[in-house]
């Protein structure tokens, strides 16, 4: 069985401060994670996934993320935040490559005060 | 369409009615999957198709829900005497299910059900 674990359902930051949303997963076999984030009243849109190539994975709008197979760890980064990037993030794992039931984290909201 | 169109983007209805919830994939995408979004939580798996057929059911709650995809493209998520534990979001997605691809998935913007 997979599971997924975000830490923290809200996390504020200033804009231009560093953006870390934790991620946790348990998996009986070699993951593959994702992010998606979801702005207010639209649907979730990928934004980077792990598939076991780089462990350094790059995805859109500055974010990145690292798998951290000893730390079962896949947290999401981001170096300056901007007000843009306030929305709700997901992480998820699954098991499978071409066939993806995804499994979700809670979410954290991310917050961006100026 | 160019993306997951979801219709209708809100449904509201009275306890023990029927509901039908609408989906058409991004054209050509073999593979279609509904999730369930409850509030503060992260979307939970229903049911995956591929093509016509339903390859994962294990994620309905219970026998009144049921979802088709009977010419393998459009797919209708139908639930019957409505609960309101039943309210959610209730989203779709699709993917090109090919071999070997990265299996991303592309979301609609849901379907609000709420039960009164």
């Amino acid at each position: 069985a997979q599971s997924v674990t975000q830490l923290g359902s809200h996390v504020s930051v200033s804009e231009g401060a560093l953006v870390l949303l934790r991620c946790n997963y348990s998996s009986s076999v070699p993951p593959y994670l994702f992010w998606y984030v979801q702005y207010p009243n639209q649907g979730l849109q990928l934004l980077l996934k792990y598939t076991s190539a780089a462990t350094l994975v790059k995805g859109i709008n500055g974010f990145e993320a690292e798998f951290k197979k000893s730390e079962t760890s896949f947290h999401l980064t981001k170096p300056s935040a901007h007000m843009s990037d306030a929305a709700e993030y997901f992480c998820a794992v699954s098991e499978d490559s071409g066939y993806s039931t995804l499994t979700f984290g809670k979410g954290t909201m991310l917050l961006v005060s100026p | 369409g160019a993306g997951v169109s979801q219709t209708p983007s809100n449904k509201v209805t009275e306890k023990g009615k029927y509901v039908e919830l609408r989906c058409d994939p991004i054209s050509g995408h073999t593979a279609l999957y509904w999730y369930r979004q409850s509030l503060g939580q992260g979307p939970e798996f229903l049911i995956y198709f591929q093509g016509t057929g339903a390859a994962d059911d294990s994620g309905l709650p219970n026998d009144r829900f049921f979802a088709v995809r009977p010419e393998g493209s459009v797919s209708t998520l139908k639930i019957q005497r409505t609960e309101r534990g039943d309210s959610a979001v209730y989203l779709c997605a699709s993917s090109s299910g090919l071999a070997g691809s990265t299996g991303e998935l592309f979301f609609g913007e849901g379907s609000r059900l709420t039960v009164l």
